[in-house]
């Protein structure tokens, strides 16, 4: 079945920018939108945004201005770019597949921990 | 954004007993609610989408009603796999909201 993985650093300094990937394995990147979630410390999870193999995007207007998403079809994963970070970006963050079929994210990452501090 | 409330924050039950979840939106959402599971340290799993239709795999036990603004989650009879964290999830306008999650415990 399709397995999600995050990788990139765990720490990253403030005014910085955060960059995630996220492999797909078990299938095929394409027809479906990917997705990353975040989770602060005690907080609900939080849509950065979501992106398909055309390239298409929707970021949460919170995080528009900060947030790039990319996608490579050839490597089979998607990434993240979350620029001038502050201490609340602190989180885990998940990539995840959403199933435009349910509306919902039926496959997800075991989720990254991303800490920003100097 | 629509905000999602659940209630209560959290719950202790034994195993055997009948746990009801309650999620409300701030506007109506008509069926566009999903349900998932979080044990510590791992990623949510969907449990039930468009309100009530149970993801493959997932027991039985588990229902769930609910259209516009009021939605429940029911274990009918709570296992211990069970004891984790469920939040909702609207799906009806972007960007999809969680709530913040009712924790179930054990007494």
């Amino acid at each position: 079945q399709v397995q999600l993985q995050e990788s990139g650093p765990g720490l990253v300094k403030p005014s910085e920018t955060l960059s995630l990937s996220c492999s797909v394995s078990g299938g095929s990147i394409g027809t479906y939108y990917w997705n990353w979630i975040r989770q602060s410390a005690g907080k609900e999870l939080e849509v950065i945004g979501r992106i398909h193999t055309t390239g298409n995007t929707i970021y949460n207007p919170s995080l528009k201005s900060r947030v790039t998403m990319s996608v490579d079809t050839f490597k089979n994963q998607f990434s993240l770019r979350l620029r001038s970070v502050t201490a609340a970006d602190s989180a885990i963050y998940y990539c995840a597949r959403e199933f435009t079929y349910v509306d919902a994210y039926d496959v997800w990452g075991q989720g990254t921990m991303v800490t920003v501090s100097s | 954004d629509i905000q999602m409330t659940q209630s209560p924050t959290s719950l202790s039950a034994s195993v055997g007993d009948r746990v009801t979840i309650t999620c409300r939106a701030s506007q109506s959402i008509a069926t566009y609610l999903s349900w998932y599971q979080q044990k510590p340290g791992k990623a949510p799993k969907l449990l039930m989408y468009a309100a009530s239709t149970l993801q493959n795999g997932v027991p039985s036990r588990f229902s769930a009603s609910g259209s516009g603004t009021d939605f429940t989650l029911t274990i009918s009879s709570l296992q211990p796999d069970d004891f984790a964290t469920y939040s909702c999830q609207q799906s009806y306008s972007r960007p999809w909201t969680f709530g913040r999650g009712t924790r179930v415990e054990i007494k």
